[in-house]
């Protein structure tokens, strides 16, 4: 199986901060890579596919890059409804694993 | 308005059955590719199993922790997705998520576009 490492696993910023969390696969998955958010007691919503197209809907602070084994998510100015969890999930095979997830917290 | 909400969860003691059921609606139900995420409270998401649109080879795949144990399956006439968990552990013990796949961007597994609130599962004696 493929695995998705995360880090950092906890993010402590102030609003209007610059933030980017990183994932990296255990093998390369080209640029099959979804960034999803999850806030507490709610389901997961896709941000970014195919590792930088954002998903309709998605405010323009969000980017995502990267290709192959390293990608990152970056909020560019970090707003006061963007404090959740944050998970990258590979989709190059039928094992849609998913990073461990990186919580952004009020600094 | 693409809704998805699970049923079927609740407290079983170990070594129980369950079937959980996805009701999908304001969407095309059988062109869809299916799956089942679940979450650990105050964990990450772990992918459980995927079934495919109309069935045909390789159309059903399962994590190694739940495969023998779960059985996903579809009725596209009633929009609805199960999943039968047997010989449930206490590790089994998830909110329980229905998930659709983005349908036709080219590739032959995709991302998760919509996903239901989820069902808790709780596995104790």
């Amino acid at each position: 199986d493929i695995q998705m490492t995360q880090s950092p696993s906890t993010l402590s910023a102030s609003v209007g901060d610059r933030v980017t969390i990183t994932c990296r696969a255990s093998q390369t998955i080209s640029d099959w890579l979804a960034w999803y958010q999850q806030k507490p007691g709610k389901a997961p919503k896709v941000l970014i596919y195919k590792a930088s197209i954002l998903e309709n809907g998605v405010p323009s602070r969000f980017s995502g890059s990267g290709s192959g084994t390293d990608f990152t998510l970056t909020i560019s100015s970090l707003q006061p409804d963007d404090f959740a969890t944050y998970y990258c999930q590979q989709y190059i095979n039928y094992s849609r694993t998913f990073g461990q997830g990186t919580k952004v917290e009020i600094k | 308005e693409v809704q998805l909400v699970e049923s079927g969860g609740g407290l079983i003691q170990p070594g129980g059955s369950l079937r959980l059921s996805c009701a999908a609606s304001g969407f095309t139900f059988s062109s869809y590719n299916m799956n089942w995420v679940r979450q650990v409270p105050g964990k990450g998401l772990e992918w459980l199993s995927y079934i495919r649109h109309r069935g045909g080879p390789g159309s059903i795949h399962y994590a190694d922790s739940v495969k023998g144990r779960f059985t996903i399956s579809r009725d596209d006439g009633a929009n609805s997705m199960f999943l039968q968990m047997n010989n449930l552990r206490a590790e089994d013990t998830a909110v329980y998520f229905c998930v659709r796949e983005k349908y036709g961007s080219g590739n032959y597994w995709e991302y998760f576009d919509s996903w239901g609130q989820g069902t808790l599962v709780t596995v104790s004696s």
